[in-house]
């Protein structure tokens, strides 16, 4: 079965750190584009982050770069988002997302994982 | 603000046929996809490439483009159809992605 699994999420103070996880799994992790999409409570989606197959090319929203970083392991089957100076507007779910390109679905979300919780409070 | 432009919500009555549309300058360039998403769900790709569906997504769901808007229409609509419905696609650019923002389909 094809899966996305996040992990890492919770409860940080403004200014802090998360790193949040991604495993993969059921398909050929390394051969697929990623992207990390969040949804603030009762706010629509908003695209996060992206990361080439190979991890060589990365794009990041105005709205977290310079704070977030995304990286994967393929050979963990797995992809990351650091965030670093996180704002109570950062509050959100975050879910990982399969690019389907390589597949047919081009610049399309095929999968995604069930979304992991971060609130950014004091 | 979003570079993809969504009406806010659209009602239809049950069995119905129901459009929602998506506009933004970067349609006429790139693929429009569109996302089912339910309370407390993660979101569903039910039209990729402007029209074509993933298998296991009912054939009630269509998708259309011309000039800078995609359209989503649910032909027949079901009470099990009613959720929020996204587009997405490349913003001017051409490297960032961009969500409408969204569209709550009521079924009446």
């Amino acid at each position: 079965e094809v899966q996305l699994v996040e992990s890492g999420g919770g409860l940080v103070q403004p200014g802090g750190s998360l790193r949040l996880a991604c495993a993969a799994s059921g398909f050929t992790f390394s051969s697929y584009e990623m992207h990390w999409v969040r949804q603030a409570p009762g706010k629509g989606l908003e695209w996060v982050s992206y990361i080439s197959s190979s991890g060589r090319t990365i794009y990041n929203a105005d709205s977290v770069k310079g704070r977030f970083t995304i990286s994967r392991d393929n050979a963990k089957n797995s992809l990351y988002l650091q965030m670093n100076s996180l704002r109570a507007e950062d509050t959100a779910v975050y879910y990982c997302a399969r690019d389907g390109s390589i597949v047919g679905a081009d610049d399309a979300f095929d999968i995604w994982g069930q979304g992991t919780m971060v609130i950014v409070s004091s | 603000s979003s570079e993809l432009t969504q009406d806010p919500a659209v009602s239809v009555a049950l069995g119905q046929t129901v459009r929602i549309t998506c506009q933004g300058d970067s349609l006429r360039t790139y693929y429009a996809s569109w996302y089912q998403q339910k309370p407390g769900q993660a979101p569903v790709l039910v039209i990729y490439r402007k029209t074509n569906r993933p298998s296991g997504i009912p054939d009630r769901f269509s998708g259309s483009s011309s000039g800078n808007t995609a359209s989503l229409t649910i032909t027949g609509a079901q009470a099990e159809d009613e959720a929020d419905y996204y587009c997405n696609s490349r913003d001017s650019s051409g490297n960032h992605r961009v969500f409408g923002g969204g569209t709550k389909l009521t079924v009446l």
